[in-house]
């Protein structure tokens, strides 16, 4: 089946510092989604992504859909304590089925 | 709209002990699907559907089981717990399963077979 690699496995890092995540794939996918989870919730969408090339702002979020359809990134600037959590990346091709990436676990330090 | 809601948030079963896990949405979505969420795995896709009457097996659908008589219900059943059913269960719907779709998750139902 598909599958997303997604690095790093974890970050930590001080507040304020800008924070880079990817998600890598053999298989082309026809949308990205970056999402966050807190502890005890389910994910929530952060960005979505639909052409490749796009690049796509939500407040300090900024996400890229690769060119050759295989692989996004997510960038947050100034971090914040409330970044805290899991980010996953997933990929989409026909319908709704998603691909989750690993996710990555972020910790922000005051 | 209380959007998707799931029950019951936490569960213990024994091994070969039978449960239904509940989802629910109000949003009129025709798209619903299970996952699970294993440490270091990301999220799995256990079954979905397109529609009331209609399901298919994601990637990982062996032990369980699911229906979809109503288009707002989307159960999902462990017809014999085993101790590798122990994992944290996420429900989700978007609204007619297009690839621009957004899904919305549930808050989980974490589930420990002993």
């Amino acid at each position: 089946g598909q599958q997303l690699n997604q690095s790093p496995q974890s970050m930590f890092i001080q507040e304020g510092e800008d924070v880079s995540m990817n998600c890598t794939s053999s298989s082309i996918f026809n949308t990205w989604l970056w999402y966050k989870q807190d502890p005890g919730e389910g994910p929530v969408l952060l960005i979505a992504l639909y052409k490749a090339g796009e690049l796509t702002s939500n407040g300090r979020l900024t996400a890229q859909f690769g060119i050759t359809r295989k692989d996004s990134f997510l960038n947050i600037s100034a971090s914040i304590p409330s970044d805290v959590g899991i980010y996953f990346c997933a990929g989409q091709t026909s319908g709704s089925r998603l691909t989750f990436g690993e996710g990555t676990q972020l910790t922000v330090n005051p | 709209n209380a959007g998707v809601t799931q029950t019951p948030k936490f569960q213990v079963l024994k091994t070969g002990q039978s449960m239904t896990l509940q989802c629910a949405q109000d949003m009129n979505h025709e798209y619903m699907s299970w996952y699970r969420q294993d440490p270091g795995m990301g999220l799995r896709l256990i079954h979905y559907s397109v529609g009331a009457g209609i399901t298919d097996q994601g990637e990982v659908p062996n032990g369980y089981n699911v229906s979809r008589s109503t288009t707002e219900d989307f159960p999902l059943r462990l017809l014999s717990a085993a101790p590798s059913q122990t994992s944290v269960y996420f429900c989700a719907s978007s609204p007619n399963g297009h690839g621009t779709d957004t899904q919305y998750f549930g808050p989980g139902t974490r589930l420990t077979v002993l």
